[in-house]
């Protein structure tokens, strides 16, 4: 079965550079959720989408943007990198809707080191 | 959310039925306890799901007290694979609402 697709798996970026980062969610999923775990850390959320539009927000850096294609795959853009953003980044997919008691799916993750 | 409270840490033998408690004594009446688990460094995987009494898939079975104030996740037969940190959350069923993950639960199945 498809899974999560992530891009890249691994990125290694200088401080005040900027990153981006690629989710291809399961077919017919309309849903992307976005996590970052920082080292020894639990997964914290960002954002998520559902049906292209922002369906909720976390704590995500205002240097980080993030959007959902008509293809539904998502894109997390990072701005002015600092050390700290060195993480691991999970995509999560799910068929979003009111009512629906959905699981959600996670990507492999990408691994992004700065330096 | 509701909150949840899991023990830092649990060992089991391989082979053995793993017991994983969680207390969310604030639970709301459409609040759905959920198990995810996260072998290292791996994306979360969900396990199961449930609203009230026993729920079994394939990898577990959860067990929800009556008065829904705590559940615990049972693995039937413990296998090294199943080495992970679990996860007790509580949320909404509704299709796009995010996980907040606690602190969750580093099982050890050893041989």
């Amino acid at each position: 079965a498809a899974g999560v697709i992530q891009s890249p798996r691994h990125l290694i970026k200088e401080k005040r550079e900027t990153a981006t980062l690629k989710c291809y969610p399961i077919p017919r999923h309309d849903t992307v959720y976005w996590y970052q775990q920082g080292p020894g850390q639990d997964p914290q959320f960002l954002i998520s989408f559902y049906e292209k539009m922002q369906s909720d927000k976390g704590s995500i850096p205002d240097r980080f943007s993030a959007q959902q294609f008509s293809d539904y795959h998502s894109e997390l853009n990072m701005s002015s990198l600092e050390l700290g953003d060195s993480a691991l980044y999970f995509c999560a997919s799910s068929l979003g809707g009111w009512g629906l008691v959905d699981e959600q799916f996670f990507g492999p993750g990408t691994r992004l080191t700065v330096l | 959310d509701a909150k949840t409270t899991q023990p830092t840490s649990m060992d089991c033998a391989e082979g053995r039925a793993a017991n994983l408690p969680c207390n969310h004594s604030t639970i709301s009446g459409n609040e759905y306890v959920y198990w995810y688990r996260q072998i290292h460094s791996q994306g979360p995987q969900y396990i199961i799901h449930g609203l009230k009494n026993i729920e079994t898939n394939e990898m577990a079975s959860l067990i929800i007290t009556e008065d829904r104030k705590s559940s615990t996740l049972i693995l039937p037969h413990a296998t090294l694979r199943d080495t992970a940190v679990y996860y007790c959350i509580v949320r909404v069923a509704e299709g796009f609402q995010k996980l907040v993950f606690g602190t969750g639960t580093r099982l050890l199945v050893s041989p």
